[in-house]
């Protein structure tokens, strides 16, 4: 994707935490989506991070530096459901989202 | 609640042949949008609309065209297919009362062109 940059593959086992980074282009920035999409199927939204500092949605967390053009998603107690890829969006000037190609996810037992 | 529905779910094309990919959601969305996916690539946008009756174009939107009717609906056209058109097609919505919406996606299509 357009200046976004996340790993391409990570494995965690089932039961720890795994912290999935993402940095992107500053400028024009007007906020940070991270999606999960399992393998043939469509991208559901987990977050939005406007403001610096850490959203948390039961297991998992966004946290978000907008003067570092950094976010990172974190999970925790980590399931076999969670295997898919994790997806950072930015939120551009035109309130477009420019998406990174996707964090491949692999958990084992 | 059905959401956001996409058809057809897969299609094998010949290159030079015209399809039309539909999409109809059910929540009333204002905003719609078509990306494309491809491996080891980002989501990349190839047309959206703000609203039903306008239309703009994304990032990627040479060799499709779209348009916007009603509310529900909002098809993509490929006049004349080429193999670089291979992809998974989603279809989003999000209701638009604020420029940081969610994005809320179909299922999918898959297309191959030969």
């Amino acid at each position: 994707g357009q200046n976004i940059d996340q790993p391409t593959e990570m494995t965690a086992t089932e039961g720890a935490i795994v912290q999935i980074n993402c940095t992107y282009q500053t400028s024009g920035f007007n906020g940070l989506f991270w999606y999960q999409q399992h393998a043939g199927e469509a991208p559901t939204f987990l977050s939005y991070n406007v403001l610096d500092g850490l959203e948390e949605k039961g297991r998992f967390s966004s946290f978000l530096s907008r003067s570092k053009g950094y976010s990172y998603l974190l999970l925790k107690e980590l399931q076999m459901k969670d295997s898919a890829s994790y997806l950072c969006a930015r939120l551009d000037s035109n309130y477009q989202l420019i998406w990174g190609a996707g964090t491949k996810l692999i958990i084992k037992p | 609640t059905a959401g956001i529905t996409q058809a057809p779910t897969s299609q094998i094309l010949a290159a030079g042949r015209s399809m039309t990919l539909r999409c109809t959601q059910d929540m009333r969305h204002n905003a719609m949008y078509w990306y494309r996916q491809d491996l080891g690539l980002g989501l990349r946008l190839i047309h959206y609309s703000n609203t039903a009756g306008t239309t703009g174009k994304g990032e990627v939107p040479d060799g499709y065209s779209v348009s916007r009717a009603n509310t529900d609906d909002f098809p993509l056209t490929l006049a004349s297919a080429v193999p670089s058109q291979t992809s998974v097609y989603f279809c989003a919505s999000s209701d638009g009362e604020g420029n940081t919406d969610t994005q809320y996606f179909g299922p999918g299509t898959r297309l191959t062109v030969l």
